[in-house]
């Protein structure tokens, strides 16, 4: 069965410095999102992106974070200056066009600020 | 108000009984609603998802949808000791938003 696959399992970083987190979607789904959980609270929305360009945003989505898809098949999420609170479980999901179809997660990666 | 809300629990079943999980929603405009299942550091696992009011059933598990009560219910019969997990109900177009607002999700300890 299809799933979504998600680089690193684990990141280490110092506060401050840029992360990248990697995904790779189901292949014919069209909606890409990230969702992160920070340890012991609920999962949250941050970004989901439609046709090349980001169609929703949360507001933890602010300036120091960008997300891409560089190639056919990659989607990313950039923090550009890490902070402590950027501790999470960080989640990549997918969905097909229809409106009403389920998100499918990646097994995420854990990021950890130092 | 909350706009996903659950029961932390834990709820806690004999093996072999159902399990009944609830969920309210604040938004009547909310379309779509999931149930995912997340077993400690991992990721959540999609179990059922409902759009339609009444019974949607899957094997050993059957979502509710009460759209004029705004809730949404998972049973799960026959509960395995390894259904043991945290749910979490999630709603899609919350205020008109397309991905997924969830709730805190309920811990479910199944007793061998």
């Amino acid at each position: 069965e299809p799933e979504v696959t998600q680089t690193p399992s684990h990141q280490v970083t110092q506060m401050g410095q840029e992360v990248i987190l990697r995904c790779v979607p189901i292949s014919n789904h069209l909606y890409f999102y990230w969702y992160r959980q920070i340890l012991g609270q609920k999962v949250e929305f941050l970004v989901s992106f439609y046709n090349n360009e980001i169609s929703e945003k949360s507001e933890i989505f602010d300036d120091q974070f960008s997300v891409e898809r560089p190639d056919g098949s990659n989607f990313t999420l950039k923090i550009r200056s890490t902070k402590l609170e950027d501790s999470a479980m960080y989640f990549c999901a997918s969905s097909s066009d229809t409106s009403n179809q389920p998100q499918h997660f990646g097994d995420g990666t854990r990021l950890s600020i130092l | 108000q909350k706009e996903v809300e659950q029961n932390s629990g834990p709820l806690s079943v004999p093996e072999g009984a159902i399990a009944s999980l609830n969920c309210t929603y604040s938004d009547r405009g909310s379309q779509s609603f999931f149930w995912y299942r997340q077993y400690s550091g991992k990721s959540p696992e999609l179990i059922m998802f409902i759009y339609s009011n009444g019974d949607k059933e899957d094997g050993r598990f059957t979502a509710q949808l009460n759209k004029a009560s705004q809730y949404v219910s998972l049973l799960i019969r026959d509960s395995q000791p390894s259904d043991s997990a945290t749910y979490l109900c999630a709603a899609a177009w919350m205020r008109g938003r397309r991905a997924l607002t969830f709730g805190s999700g309920t811990r479910l300890q199944v007793q061998p």
